[in-house]
């Protein structure tokens, strides 16, 4: 099992849509979790990060983390052909202190 | 500040020639982080220094792939020599914190032919 799993996507919404990508994990010593967008031909970007259970809201993107089940999920709404990109999932555990682990990432597509 | 400075951009070598990629981190941080990606393996890392020291090596994939960090403004990852397989794209990404936010370069694209 990968450390961090993503679903394989692509992943197509039409513009105006909520974009939902999910993220699990296997390691439940896992501490925070963060989301990197990556346009074609360039580098990561921190979208968000989220620590504790729940949900965390940050304008159009809410990221949800469920530890019992170690899962992270990032919803995008009212999605823009902008935010046509990869995004990755990446976790950090307690044990690792500086090491990122990421996600394959997912591909989204925002047609109009 | 002008963020993580990596050269090369592209890189286009033999099998068997030297490449060194070379990155400058964002004055401050102290976490620099190598990582390689691939679209068969996505982004992996290789390794990370704090305060120019090596603190995890385990990603380096074998004794062909090393790094240094002399001093807090630079580093280097030297493939010695290159194959193939070592074709993917480089990142550099620096932080002022282990926990905190990873600021990628714009990465080095190395082919190897």
């Amino acid at each position: 099992q990968k450390e961090v799993e993503q679903n394989s996507g692509p992943l197509s919404v039409p513009e105006g849509a909520i974009a939902s990508l999910n993220c699990t994990y296997s390691d439940r010593g896992s501490q925070s979790f963060f989301w990197y967008r990556q346009y074609s031909g360039k580098s990561p970007e921190l979208i968000m990060f989220i620590y504790s259970n729940g949900d965390k809201e940050d304008g159009r993107f809410t990221a949800q983390l469920n530890k019992a089940s170690q899962y992270v999920s990032l919803l995008i709404r009212d999605s823009q052909p902008s935010d046509s990109a990869t995004y990755l999932c990446a976790v950090r555990i307690a044990t690792s202190y500086g090491k990122l682990t990421f996600g394959q990432g997912t591909i989204l597509t925002v047609h109009p | 500040d002008a963020g993580v400075i990596q050269s090369p951009r592209h890189e286009v070598t033999e099998m068997g020639q030297e490449v060194t990629l070379r990155c400058k981190p964002i004055s401050g941080h102290d976490y620099l982080f190598w990582y390689r990606q691939t679209m068969m393996r996505g982004l992996e890392l290789l390794i990370y220094f704090n305060n120019n020291v090596p603190i995890d090596d385990s990603g380096m994939p074998e004794d062909r792939f090393s790094a240094k960090m002399p001093n807090a403004s630079f580093s280097t990852l030297k493939i010695q020599p290159s194959e193939p397989r070592d074709s993917a794209v480089y990142f550099c990404a620096s932080s002022f914190r282990p926990t905190g936010e990873l600021f990628f370069g714009e990465g080095s694209r190395l082919t190897v032919l």
